[in-house]
This record gives structure tokens, C-alpha cells and sequence, in this order.
């Protein structure tokens, strides 16, 4: 169980094209989902917070007109990098909190992480 | 949410057991010990969780000093396939305002 998927695992794209990337919970519903941002050899970065039905958080720093987040069910969550550059080019990772879970550990599940390079 | 101190990086003989430090000498009552892994160009994986009791599961065991300033995940036996970056994350739970938050970790390699 908890299983969280992430499409598509790599893309290219070319410098002021849009990009999107979807965020699937697969067999719990998450409320809550969160994007993550790993450039090679650092640590993962957090983005955002996503809330089934509301606005997105956005971490301090991060443009919330670029990096354009939707949830719009419990299990589905998708990330929108618009007019990429290739400084946008990084290893994006969502992951997902499960709702029943969250009285005993409030666990986050990852997903594979998709690699994105903007040519 | 308390800040965790972990050696960069540790190697291990395979087969032995891996034991893995992380100080967080600053943590609070309501604060976790969550512990990820992530093997090279994969999401993180969850690995184990606790509060003050030690715990254990089928990857691995997590042991907590008494004054919960320190922990150490252990994994028994350990393979080739448990060679990743090992992350030790303090945080209350997200319904209180707690994230994710990753550190450096540390780099585990297991050798044969």
C-alpha cells in the first residue's frame, strides 16, 4: 500500500514552453499533497503544500505564478511549470500525506520524482 | 521543528548491521523522529518513525536515547541495495504545522 505515482518520470522541453506534471495517490486518498525540488548533489527542497480543494502554500522564495499547483481531488495533485528556462531544469518530487494514517504518524509517501531538463 | 545533526556520510560491511546516528539535541514534547532514505534518482523512501519509544518493522529498527536528544536507525543486516542517503527529520505532525524538512543526511555505503 501506499503507493504515490508521479507522470511523467523525465521530459525535455524547450525554453518558454510549459510543463506539467501530475502527482497520483494510488491506493489512499491524500488531502494534502507537497512538492519537492532536488537539483544534483543537494538535498531535497520543499515548494509547496497542496490542499485538496484550496489554494497552494508556497514556501518562502518560491514563485507561485510559475510553479502552478492544482489539487483537485484526493487523490490527484498537478504541478505547472510555465515558461520554463533551464534553471528550471531539476528533479521535481511530490508526495502525499494519507488521511487515515494521520492520527497514527502522519506519514508522507513519496513519489518516483520526475526529472525535467529545459533545453 | 528542531534542527538533526548527522554525520555526512558512513560505510558498511555488507551483511553487518548499519547504524546510523542523528543528534537533535534541541527537540520538543510533540516532536517525531522520522527517518527516509533515498537511493540515487528515486523519490525518498519512508523507512521508520517514533516519539520515545523504540520502534522496529520489517526495513529497520530506531532507537531513542531516554532524553530523546539523540536516535540511531539500525538496519540488521545490511545489503548492497541499502546503499542511499539516510535522512533523520524531526517534526510535529502536519495538523500542527509540521513539514518535511530534509537536512544533508547521511551517504551509507555498503561495500561487499
Amino acid at each position: 500500500g501506499a503507493v504515490v505515482s508521479q507522470h511523467p518520470s523525465w521530459v525535455i522541453c524547450k525554453s518558454g514552453t510549459s510543463v506539467k506534471i501530475e502527482c497520483r495517490s494510488l491506493d489512499f486518498q491524500a488531502t494534502t499533497m507537497f512538492w519537492y525540488r532536488q537539483f544534483p548533489k543537494q538535498s531535497l527542497m520543499l515548494m509547496a503544500t497542496s490542499n485538496e480543494g484550496s489554494k497552494a502554500t508556497y514556501e518562502q522564495g518560491v514563485e507561485k505564478d510559475k510553479f502552478l499547483i492544482n489539487h483537485a481531488s484526493l487523490t490527484l495533485s498537478t504541478l505547472t511549470v510555465t515558461s520554463a528556462h533551464p534553471e528550471d531544469s531539476s528533479f521535481y518530487i511530490c508526495s502525499a500525506r494519507d488521511v487515515a494514517l494521520a492520527g497514527f504518524g502522519d506519514t508522507q509517501y513519496f513519489g518516483p520524482g520526475t526529472r525535467l531538463t529545459v533545453l | 521543528d528542531a534542527k538533526t545533526t548527522q554525520p555526512p556520510s558512513m560505510d558498511c560491511a555488507e551483511g553487518r548491521a548499519a547504524n546510523l546516528p542523528c543528534n537533535h539535541s534541541t527537540i520538543s514534547g510533540n516532536e517525531y523522529v522520522y527517518w527516509y532514505r533515498q537511493i540515487h534518482s528515486q523519490g525518498p523512501q519512508y523507512i521508520i518513525h517514533g516519539l520515545k519509544n523504540n520502534e522496529t518493522n520489517e526495513m529497520a529498527s530506531l532507537i531513542i536515547t531516554e532524553d530523546r536528544k539523540s536516535s540511531t536507525l539500525i538496519l540488521p543486516h545490511a545489503t548492497l541495495r541499502d546503499t542511499a542517503v539516510y535522512y533523520c527529520i524531526v517534526r510535529v505532525f502536519y495538523n500542527q504545522g509540521g513539514k518535511l524538512i530534509f537536512g544533508q543526511g547521511t551517504e551509507l555505503s555498503v561495500k561487499p
